[in-house]
């Protein structure tokens, strides 16, 4: 059984479309991320939840849009895609807050906007 | 700038050599993760470590964190062709929140 798992895994769409990527963990975990992997490997955080809230929001663009309707989900939608938003899309997920919780990763969503 | 910084970015070495990858930074975190990331996937766990000077082997791998908890380094004894890959260190902070990573070090270990 899959852990942490992210569709689609591809996503090619135009400027401007609006996009959405899902996230489901099956461990059972309170916490989920969203990190972005730029074309140098940099993982860069997004969003974090625990419980369904919101505890970090970067310096991310308000284009893009988390959804956390349960423990277990984690969406992002993004709107106005632009060419700059092409990367790989991780979402992460995490027992609680503890020092020892490590970053449990899906498999990423490579979006390439054209 | 980038909260953790690792050296050196590339590392092409033999099969059978020594190497040690670093983990910098001005900040103190609570603990200290290393990561393997294959083409494909997402980052694996391979360490957490969480006091000051610990020193952690995990077969071939040694990490250690510094007594300061600012930086961190992972040494490889003996390097082969499957540990190729992306090696990633992650610190936490900010009442543990907050889980930031490196660069990275794209490590390829030729036969």
């Amino acid at each position: 059984d899959t852990a942490v798992s992210q569709t689609p895994k591809y996503l090619v769409t135009q400027m401007g479309n609006d996009k959405s990527i899902k996230c489901e963990q099956n461990l059972g975990h309170d916490t989920m991320y969203w990190y972005k992997q730029d074309s140098k490997k940099f993982l860069k955080i997004m969003f974090s939840y625990n419980n369904k809230e919101l505890i970090i929001n970067e310096t991310v663009p308000n284009r893009f849009s988390p959804k956390s309707p349960d423990k277990a989900h984690l969406n992002l939608h993004i709107n106005s895609l632009e060419l700059g938003d092409s990367a790989v899309y991780f979402c992460a997920s995490s027992l609680g807050l503890s020092v020892w919780s490590p970053l449990h990763f899906g498999n990423g969503t490579r979006l390439t906007v054209t | 700038t980038q909260l953790l910084e690792q050296s050196p970015q590339f590392l092409s070495i033999q099969e059978g050599e020594n190497l040690t990858v670093y983990c910098n930074s001005s900040s103190v975190f609570s603990s200290l993760q290393w990561y393997r990331q294959e083409p494909g996937e997402g980052p694996v766990l391979l360490v957490t470590v969480v006091t000051g000077g610990e020193v952690k082997k995990l077969k071939r791998l040694t990490f250690q964190f510094g007594d300061a908890r600012k930086d961190s380094s992972l040494h490889i004894t003996a390097a082969q062709p499957g540990d190729t890959g992306l090696y990633l260190c992650a610190g936490r902070r900010n009442n543990n929140n907050d889980m930031r990573f490196g660069a990275g070090t794209r490590l390829t270990v030729k036969p």
